[in-house]
């Protein structure tokens, strides 16, 4: 069954410092997501992308993050210099409209980033 | 955004069937109702999506009522690997790219 694989699995580093993280969406899905979630709290959404472009983001994506598929495959969140409450562990996703329309998103394992 | 109110855990025993309540008074004509499931340290997966009436697959049944103020997850016989948190999600995705809005969930234990 194909899926979602993010690469690092944990990711230490020091404030301030920049960090990208990496996905592979599902081959043939159009739309990606990056979410975040804190320890102990709930899953938030981060940014979505589509066609090259962002589609949605809240209030989290700021102007320290920026999201890229530099090729075909690969679709990366940057954090430009990170914060101390940037630590959480980042899901990403990818969906494709099935034939009724309904978005299901397919969720990768996670990368849990931990800034010193 | 239709707000969800889920009980924040649950405590079953292996081989019961369990029942999660959703409620989603302000639910809108055009919103559908989803249902993810976290393990801990994975991300979200989804279980099940309906619009009213009774929607069943492999893993669940969603039970909706006429007036779709409120769903019901229904896991029948569950294992220890059932132990997660369960969310209830409730908005339109009839567009593809939409994003999905978690809130607490309800922390499903089975126990042996």
């Amino acid at each position: 069954e194909p899926e979602v694989t993010q690469t690092p699995s944990h990711q230490v580093t020091q404030m301030g410092q920049e960090v990208i993280l990496r996905c592979v969406p599902i081959s043939n899905h159009l739309y990606f997501y990056w979410y975040r979630q804190i320890l102990g709290q709930k899953v938030e959404f981060l940014v979505s992308f589509y066609n090259n472009e962002i589609s949605e983001k809240s209030e989290i994506f700021d102007d320290q993050f920026s999201v890229e598929r530099p090729d075909g495959s690969n679709f990366t969140l940057k954090i430009r210099s990170t914060k101390l409450e940037d630590s959480a562990m980042y899901f990403c996703a990818s969906s494709d409209r099935d034939r009724a329309g309904h978005n299901e998103q397919f969720f990768g394992p996670g990368t849990r980033l931990t800034v010193l | 955004l239709a707000k969800t109110t889920q009980p924040i855990s649950m405590d079953s025993y292996e081989g019961q069937e369990v029942n999660i309540t959703c409620s989603h008074n302000n639910i809108a004509t055009n919103d559908y109702i989803t249902w993810y499931q976290q393990f801990p340290s994975q991300g979200p997966r989804f279980i099940i999506q309906g619009y009213k009436t009774k929607v069943t697959n492999e893993v669940a049944s969603l039970f909706i009522p006429a007036d779709r103020k409120s769903s019901t997850l229904s896991l029948p016989r569950v294992s220890l690997s059932d132990t997660a948190v369960y969310y209830c999600l409730v908005g339109d995705i009839r567009n593809a790219g939409n994003m999905l809005t978690f809130g607490g969930g309800t922390r499903l234990m089975v126990k042996p």
